[in-house]
């Protein structure tokens, strides 16, 4: 079955700095991978995904980029703001089978 | 457009006690997953269902866990002689499963504590 490892567990920015998030999967026929945010006490929300006929999908602040061939997808956040403090989840899809990362704990400091 | 429901979403059970857990899926869903969370840790599959059949559930313990998803009526997930191990948040979501990519959507979660 598939996979998927999550780099860091936690991490700590400094508002305005970028964060980067790293996900791998194992198995080649996965073709949707998914991020999810997790406020404390509240549900994942999805915030973006890409699917694997493209590389890099951006949606304001945030972006994700696809390596098929090396098998991992990162999050990137750029100028973080405190709103952005979370959980968050990758996940990577092959039909309908979801295998998700253990999740990275982002702070942004004021 | 509603989102994915869930229901209670704080249940206490004493332990000995069953407990039952809905979903309701977003409209025009027919694929239910439920996860549980346990505190400051990842979203563990459990259950995989679409209507009125269990697609797969690897994920859940043989004994005291089932699940189904009737023709009519939310998903339930049922904890029968409940222990303190099983509090936890469970979260289901839902999907469309009629294209080879399927968003997945999260319901608020019920949170089980055991006493």
């Amino acid at each position: 079955g598939e996979n998927v490892e999550q780099h860091p567990s936690t991490l700590s920015v400094q508002e305005g700095d970028s964060a980067v998030i790293k996900c791998t999967y194992s198995d080649s026929a996965s073709n949707y991978f998914p991020w999810y945010k997790q406020e404390l006490g509240k549900r994942p929300q999805l915030i973006i995904d890409i699917r694997s006929n493209v590389g890099e999908k951006k949606d304001q602040r945030i972006a994700v980029t696809l390596n098929k061939t090396a098998k991992h997808f990162s999050l990137h956040i750029t100028e973080t703001q405190p709103e952005d403090s979370a959980v968050y989840f990758c996940a990577a899809n092959h039909g309908n089978q979801f295998y998700f990362g253990t999740g990275t704990s982002l702070t942004v400091i004021p | 457009n509603a989102g994915v429901m869930q229901n209670p979403r704080h249940l206490v059970r004493r332990r000995g006690q069953e407990a039952r857990l809905r979903c309701s899926p977003m409209k025009g869903h027919s694929h239910v997953y439920w996860y549980r969370q346990l505190p400051e840790e990842g979203l563990k599959f459990m259950v995989y269902l679409q209507k009125e059949n269990i697609i797969d559930e690897s994920g859940m313990p043989k004994e005291r866990f089932s699940a189904e998803f009737p023709k009519e009526g939310p998903s339930i997930l049922r904890i029968q002689q409940v222990v303190r191990g099983d509090s936890a948040a469970y979260f289901c979501a839902s999907s469309p499963g009629d294209s080879s990519y399927n968003e997945q959507f999260f319901g608020p979660g019920t949170r089980l504590t055991v006493l």
